[in-house]
Parts: structure tokens; sequence; C-alpha cells
């Protein structure tokens, strides 16, 4: 079972809201680790985001608009990427990933198309 | 302003070696630990290595261990990435990223390494 588990697409509508999960295996915490989001769009290089250990821990990426957030849902043991208000520019690629026995670990990403 | 510059890709043959480059510019390159990460073609993100910037701690996926090795010259501004023993499973455009205490906060254009035989 992989460490990190992302959904591998999700479409949403300009405007509209979209939620991008990141669900960590079994055995595993969420609430002990940071998530942090990286967004990818095709043939460019990731660009950080930002990262969420919790309200009072959590960090924006330099120049990435509020509208991107992040949460985490104990329930569903998943470290959650909220993106407000969708444009088309958002469409792209979307990584989470954690620090885990001495390695960084990415999910396997989730395409957002905003149609 | 940060820039990082990735080279030495190119064609490689199964069990081949190369050595990955990365030359940092417009910050302190002595204060961060950087990381090396690839994208096989198609795929997703993979962490490669990661080295402390003192050089005291290193760091690398399992896939790569004792096959690859991460180096820095602080007094060049330079990170590197010795690969040994290259598998086709190798082939992937390799990022080098500057690692802000977890979040890899600026990453070069990267450069593709293909192993074929």
């Amino acid at each position: 079972q992989a460490v990190l588990t992302q959904p591998s697409s999700l479409s949403a509508s300009p405007g509209a809201s979209a939620s991008l999960t990141c669900t960590l295996r079994s055995g595993l915490n969420v609430g002990t680790y940071g998530i942090f989001w990286y967004q990818q769009k095709p043939g460019s290089p990731p660009q950080y985001l930002l990262s969420y250990k919790s309200d009072s821990d959590k960090q924006q990426g330099s120049g990435v608009p509020s509208r991107f957030s992040g949460s985490k849902d104990a329930s569903a043991n998943a470290g959650i990427l909220l993106i407000s208000g969708l444009q088309s520019e958002d469409e792209a690629d979307y990584y989470c990933m954690i620090w885990h026995s001495s390695a960084w670990v990415f999910g396997g990403g989730t395409k957002l198309t905003v149609l | 302003e940060v820039q990082l510059v990735e080279s030495g890709g190119g064609l490689v043959q199964p069990g081949g070696s190369l050595r990955l480059s990365c030359a940092a510019s417009g910050f302190t390159f002595s204060t961060y630990w950087m990381a090396w990460v690839r994208q096989a073609p198609g795929k997703g993100l993979e962490w490669v290595a990661n080295i402390k910037y003192d050089v005291s701690d290193k760091n690398y996926v399992d896939s790569v261990k004792g096959r690859f090795i991460i180096s820095r010259d602080n007094a060049d501004n330079s990170l590197y990435l010795q690969m040994n023993s290259l598998r086709a499973e190798d082939t992937a455009v390799y990022y080098c990223a500057r690692d802000s205490g977890g979040a890899l906060d600026n990453w070069g254009q990267g450069t593709l390494l293909t192993v074929f035989s």
C-alpha cells in the first residue's frame, strides 16, 4: 500500500471549489505530519504551494494566492488542498508530500481539470 | 532571484554512470538543504536524495541507495548527483530543488537522463 494516495483525477467548474485529498496509509497518523502541496503544469517544474500541519503551523508559498489553502480531515486520515474560486489556470497536476522514515514521499498526483 | 540550473543529463547505457550538476545563485547556498527529485516520462514526482547544508546528513530513496551519491560544493554554490549502475527505470527528468525545511520552494528546469540499451 502506498504511503500517500491521491485520486488520479478531479474535475470542477470555473468559480467553484475543488477539494484535493491526500490519504495516508493505514498506521500513519495524519495529525503528526506536515503535508506539503505542489502544483505542476505541463512542461514546467513543480511549484510549491503551501504546507499544513495545523492551524497554528502552516505556511503559504511565496506569491501563492489565498484561495489555495490546506487542512486535514482526521476522520479520513487525509490532508486536503482546497482551491476556491477555480480559474482555468488552476488546471494542473497536484502532488502532496510528507517526510516519512527519513525520506520525502510524494503522492501519485491528482490531475485537476477545470471545465 | 533564486536560480537553479541543472546540467549533465544525456543518454547512457544500462550499467553506466553519469554526474548531474546544479548551479545555484540568488541565495546563500551554504545555509540550505538541497534535494534531487525526478520524474519519469508521463509519471509522478519521486524524491531521490537530499543533503544538509553542512554535508553532515544525506538521505536517499531506497531504489538508489548504494548507486547514487549526492554531494555539494558550498564554495562553488553547486549540487551534484553521481549516478552509477544506471538502469532503464532511472530514466527521468531530474530536478534540483532548494529544501527549506520541507518546502521544496525553488526548482530548476530539470535535465533529462535516458538510460537505453
